[in-house]
């Protein structure tokens, strides 16, 4: 069972270089979303989607783009890198909206 | 959302129990309290998750106070692989889409 898989583990970028975070899960679970966790700290809803074609933004969507066109991958893109947007990516799917949800092992992305 | 207080680190010797609590003064009925943990350097773990009544599961437990302005996760028999932050979020039923709001979480050391 794969779960939940995120790639890259880890990245560097440039202030100003775009890259797409991945994120595909194999549970058919309609619920995906992408969280930020900064150190020392808890993690911070990004965007959100609730099935194939439908995404919305979450608390701190500004720099990030997402989309939805298959209901196993949820990429996330980041537009131009920015410093203050180094910190630990993570994507989470659920089936329902009191299920369970599950994690990826996170991207940790530094931004220079 | 409806915010939860947690104390920030709690010890614990090997194979004794634990309590976590929670405080949840302002939760709303429609609000379920769940609860996951994060191990160093990975993705949130769903631990459990419950509205009313008490709940069990091969985990841990949970134990909802009856006016539900509290609840306590319960450790059965601590291992040093249960090290690790535990976070006690209220998620709404009217909320939208998928958000799990993490507050600081309590921080878990388990003394061998």
């Amino acid at each position: 069972n794969a779960g939940v898989t995120q790639t890259p583990k880890f990245q560097v970028l440039k202030t100003g270089q775009s890259m797409t975070l991945q994120c595909a899960q194999d549970m058919n679970h309609e619920y995906m979303s992408w969280y930020r966790q900064d150190p020392g700290m808890g993690l911070r809803l990004i965007h959100y989607s609730v099935g194939a074609g439908i995404t919305d933004q979450g608390e701190v969507p500004n720099g990030y783009n997402v989309s939805r066109s298959t209901t196993e991958d949820f990429p996330l893109r980041l537009l131009s890198a920015a410093p203050s947007q180094t910190s630990v990516y993570f994507c989470a799917s659920r089936w329902g909206l009191d299920t369970e949800a599950f994690f990826g092992q996170g991207t940790r992305l530094t931004v220079v | 959302d409806a915010k939860t207080t947690q104390p920030n680190s709690m010890e614990s010797n090997e194979e004794e129990p634990v309590h976590l609590p929670c405080n949840h003064s302002t939760i709303s009925g429609t609000d379920y309290i769940h609860w996951y943990r994060q191990l160093p350097s990975q993705g949130p773990e769903y631990v459990i998750h419950g509205l009313t009544s008490n709940v069990n599961n091969r985990m841990a437990s949970l134990a909802i106070a009856e006016d539900r302005k509290s609840s306590t996760l319960i450790l059965h028999r601590a291992t040093l692989r249960d090290a690790a932050v535990y976070y006690c979020i209220l998620r709404s039923r009217k909320a939208a889409g998928n958000k799990l709001t993490f507050g600081g979480g309590t921080r878990v050391l388990v003394k061998p």
